[in-house]
């Protein structure tokens, strides 16, 4: 079936530095790419998305990139504050006959060291 | 942005209980509700879609007697977990995509979800 992995599991960078959390994503058919922030007891989310006829993304200190022909995506975070410590999950969007769904990635914990 | 509710917020129930969620989407219509369940540091699972007056589609290894879900209207859904047990104790989270689908339908908002504990 449909699977999606995330790397690294866990993050840790110091404010001002730069993160980056890389995705493949396996069923070739997949269209769109939302990323999420997920906070501690929280819902998720959305911080930036793509769609397949992108290549790349950007807002503000947030960009992502996708390659279609390695089914690879991911996202960068600039100049990260300790606001933006949190899990990330990235996720495909798998279109199927009448209806489509979201497969999540395992999550990426991201710390933020002042 | 659009605004999805969720009640409620926490339950603890007895063992052999059932425990009805709802999902509601506050100010968009919304086809399709997903629901999903998340356990303590690992990722959303994704157990069912819904449509509103249709069968929900369950995934694999989710068990439809146990996990009874209906779309009632475009503005609700709900899930009930029949004779809960403690191993059912989990974060469950539903979202909802605002129409229509496709194109600028394909953002999902997500409940605050609900953290059911099961004794």
């Amino acid at each position: 079936g449909e699977n999606v992995e995330q790397h690294p599991s866990t993050l840790s960078v110091q404010e001002g530095d730069s993160a980056v959390i890389k995705c493949t994503y396996s069923d070739s058919a997949s269209n769109y790419f939302p990323w999420y922030k997920q906070e501690l007891g929280k819902r998720p989310q959305l911080i930036i998305d793509i769609r397949s006829n992108v290549g790349e993304k950007k807002d503000q200190r947030i960009a992502v990139t996708l390659n279609k022909t390695a089914k690879h995506f991911s996202l960068h975070i600039t100049e990260t504050q300790p606001e933006d410590s949190a899990v990330y999950f990235c996720a495909a969007r798998r279109r199927k006959t009448s209806y489509d769904k979201v497969i999540f990635g395992p999550g990426t914990s991201l710390s933020v060291i002042p | 942005g659009a605004v999805v509710s969720q009640h409620p917020s926490r339950v603890i129930c007895k063992s052999g209980t059932s425990v009805k969620i709802e999902c509601r989407s506050l100010d968009f219509q919304a086809t399709t509700m997903f629901w999903y369940r998340q356990f303590p540091k690992q990722s959303l699972m994704l157990m069912a879609t819904s449509n509103e007056g249709s069968k929900a589609t369950y995934e694999q290894g989710v068990e439809k007697d146990k996990f009874l879900i209906n779309h009632a209207s475009l503005t609700l859904s709900t899930l009930t977990v029949t004779s809960a047990h403690p191993e059912d104790s989990s974060f469950y989270i539903c979202s909802a995509r605002e129409m229509p689908s496709g194109g600028a339908g394909d953002t999902q908002y997500f409940g605050p979800g609900t953290r059911l504990t099961v004794l």
